[in-house]
């Protein structure tokens, strides 16, 4: 158990809809990442945030957004979904962008 | 730009036997290197991190890498492969504060 907790654990929903996924950083991280994980795609940098500011984008799209709250929980905003946004979502945290990452479970998202 | 390279995308080995993943990376400057095993429907798990403090370095699960600045590498071995190694392996490098992702080598192993 890295200490980063992800809900849910699976989503499934329509193309077209709108979806949130929520992430809970270790205790003391500051940092919160956001990864993709699809078989065509492999492990894609989403997003990061440090202290509630958003630090790097990655190969995010205009559809998705995110934000660290000042619980430094994280909330990545999935919108106008489409058959290929079907992935695994993984969250991650560090003490700060310097240091290792520490995965949650990720959060499987099913579009039909 | 810094990269990472896993070189292999499917590797299978024999139990009992030597587990070799290999990684080379391109950084301009001295990197820091890690690997991270996903077990099937698991998130990413830190195997072990290179930090310049000694180039060899040990972690979790027997495994151990290896950091070679002439050859650009960071491999990954362990001299006897279990069963409950079977998973896949992601070589990281960061740069400052970019972490960048291999595209993962998954490993099978035979009874």
């Amino acid at each position: 158990d890295s200490g980063v907790t992800q809900t849910p654990k699976h989503l499934i929903t329509a193309t077209g809809q709108r979806v949130t996924l929520r992430c809970s950083p270790r205790s003391g991280d500051l940092s919160v990442y956001w990864y993709q994980q699809s078989l065509d795609q492999g492990l894609q940098f989403l997003i990061q945030y440090y202290n509630g500011e958003e630090r790097a984008k990655g190969n995010i799209l205009e559809r998705f957004s995110a934000q660290q709250f000042p619980d430094l929980h994280s909330e990545l905003n999935l919108s106008s979904l489409e058959l290929g946004d079907s992935a695994l979502y993984f969250c991650a945290s560090s003490v700060d962008p310097s240091n290792e990452q520490y995965f949650g479970p990720g959060t499987r998202l099913t579009v039909t | 730009a810094q990269s990472v390279t896993q070189l292999g995308s499917h590797v299978s080995v024999s139990e009992g036997a030597l587990v070799l993943l290999r990684c080379n990376y391109s950084s301009s400057v001295p990197p820091y290197l890690f690997w991270y095993v996903q077990y099937p429907n698991q998130g990413l798990q830190l195997l072990l991190k290179y930090t310049s403090a000694a180039t060899l370095v040990k972690g979790i699960n027997g495994f151990e890498a290896e950091f070679k600045k002439s050859e650009t590498s960071f491999h990954l071995t362990k001299p006897s492969a279990h069963m409950s190694d079977a998973a896949e392996y992601f070589c990281a490098v960061r740069f400052r504060d970019d972490m960048r992702f291999g595209a993962g080598t998954r490993l099978t192993v035979k009874p």
